[in-house]
């Protein structure tokens, strides 16, 4: 039972770069999320999604695009790099239902030089 | 606006003492989830304890429980008997329904718990 598969672990890009963020769950769980976790600012959610064909955006989606076309996968696209990127990038689902908490990826350690 | 308020950037409790961690909440919605999530050194998130808006009792798991006062707006969460290993990030969390779109998890700040044996 994988769980919450996140990949790369680690990824060093150059400004103007793009890059996919892979996030792969093998749950069922219909509600997955983005997160980034910068220092003293706790996680901020940058899009999420209830289901397969359907995302919306969170709290810092500039720079971030994301599509659901499986239940499976949930990948974030950063469509040009910049420093202020630079982040551990989360992946996170669970059931969409109240109550259920999320099982996380082990995060993503992007530099963006 | 901040929508979690954690207004304790860090904390020390002497080992098998209780400790309580503040989280304070802002919302309009009648339904909503607030959580608990634990962060140790070592990256991973770690759920804890949920607590429904509208459960008339206080969650417990184990050594947590929640001690929910709907209208203060707080979520304070309660560790007993502390451990060394529960020295990490602790996050506050809530759920809550948008009236455009669907429902989205947002995070406190955090607060940096150090368990002194």
């Amino acid at each position: 039972n994988a769980g919450v598969t996140q990949t790369p672990k680690f990824q060093v890009l150059k400004t103007g770069q793009s890059m996919t963020l892979q996030c792969a769950q093998d749950m069922n769980h219909e509600y997955m999320s983005w997160y980034r976790q910068d220092p003293g600012m706790g996680l901020r959610l940058i899009h999420y999604s209830v289901g397969a064909g359907i995302t919306d955006q969170g709290e810092v989606p500039n720079g971030y695009n994301v599509s659901r076309s499986t239940t499976e996968d949930f990948p974030l696209r950063l469509l040009s790099a910049a420093p202020s990127q630079t982040s551990v990038y989360f992946c996170a689902s669970s059931y969409t239902a109240q109550g259920n908490g999320y099982t996380f990826g082990s995060g993503t350690r992007l530099t963006v030089v | 606006a901040q929508k979690i308020t954690q207004t304790q950037p860090g904390m020390f409790v002497q080992e098998k003492e209780a400790v309580t961690l503040d989280c304070t909440y802002d919302t309009s919605d009648q339904s909503y989830g607030l959580f608990w999530y634990k962060q140790p050194s070592s990256g991973e998130m770690i759920f804890l304890i949920y607590q429904g808006s509208y459960d008339e009792q206080n969650a417990t798991e184990g050594r947590y429980s929640l001690n929910f006062q709907k209208a203060r707006k707080s979520a304070n969460l309660v560790i007993s008997a502390s451990q060394l290993g529960d020295s990490a990030m602790y996050f506050c969390a809530m759920r809550e329904g948008g009236k455009t779109s669907y429902d989205k998890v947002i995070f406190g700040p955090g607060t940096s718990l150090s368990v002194i044996p």
